[in-house]
């Protein structure tokens, strides 16, 4: 069975500062690998995906996260961050979407607080 | 423009008092799902459809109830909610093949 760990509950950086969002997964096959990030009262937004390929994926907000398949880790990264990336991130893999069920298995969450 | 939609929003009821939550698609994609979204437990899929009349229970079915009559719709049904079933719910469509999956906007339920 598939699984997701983020094992940071609650993060707090400065606004500026840079920002890691641990993951790690636990799928028996190729992963496909998601950040999600929710939006105080609002649904899930998609800010990046891994199928294939290159390792280190791009994503929307300057968000970027690597593949690293020896540490079975997919953390989420940011060079500088703003007030507006306060929000909460969930990591999430997928089962092969070829074979039936697409289900996402869903890390816990992080929550990111910015202070100014 | 592309979305999923979901109705309503917000909800409160009474324990045992039948309810249904609608989730529409319009983006002619064959995969629907239902999450629930607790607390420290991340989202967790309630139940989901590969096409239409085609669904089968993810991890947390007890006490839900789900149909696909329609390729753009996929009901969230409680036939009679409990306290337990108080969460944040949220309906996602997928495309077949190496896509992501595009969630609604959530509906909070609280069954009192």
């Amino acid at each position: 069975a598939q699984s997701v760990t983020q094992p940071d509950i609650h993060i707090t950086v400065s606004e500026g500062a840079s920002l890691e969002l641990r993951c790690n997964y636990s799928y028996g096959a190729t992963p496909y690998l998601f950040w999600y990030v929710q939006s105080p009262g609002q649904g899930l937004q998609l800010l990046l995906k891994y199928f294939s390929g290159d390792t280190l994926v791009q994503g929307i907000k300057g968000f970027e996260a690597e593949f690293k398949r020896s540490q079975s880790s997919f953390n989420l990264r940011k060079p500088s961050v703003h007030w507006s990336d306060a929000a909460e991130y969930f990591c999430a893999v997928g089962a092969n979407p070829n074979f039936g069920n697409e289900k996402l298995t869903f890390g816990t969450g992080t929550r990111l607080t910015i202070i100014p | 423009e592309a979305q999923v939609t979901q109705n309503p929003r917000y909800l409160i009821t009474v324990t045992g008092k039948k309810l249904t939550v609608t989730c529409s698609q319009n983006m002619n994609h064959e995969y629907m799902s239902w999450y629930r979204q607790d607390p420290g437990l991340g989202l967790r899929q309630i139940y989901y459809s590969m096409n239409v009349e085609v669904t089968d229970k993810g991890d947390v079915p007890e006490g839900y109830k789900v149909s696909r009559k329609e390729k753009r719709n996929f009901p969230l049904i409680l036939e009679s909610p409990s306290p337990n079933q108080t969460s944040l719910y949220f309906c996602a469509s997928r495309s077949g093949g190496h896509t992501e999956a595009f969630f609604g906007q959530g509906t909070r339920l609280t069954v009192v």
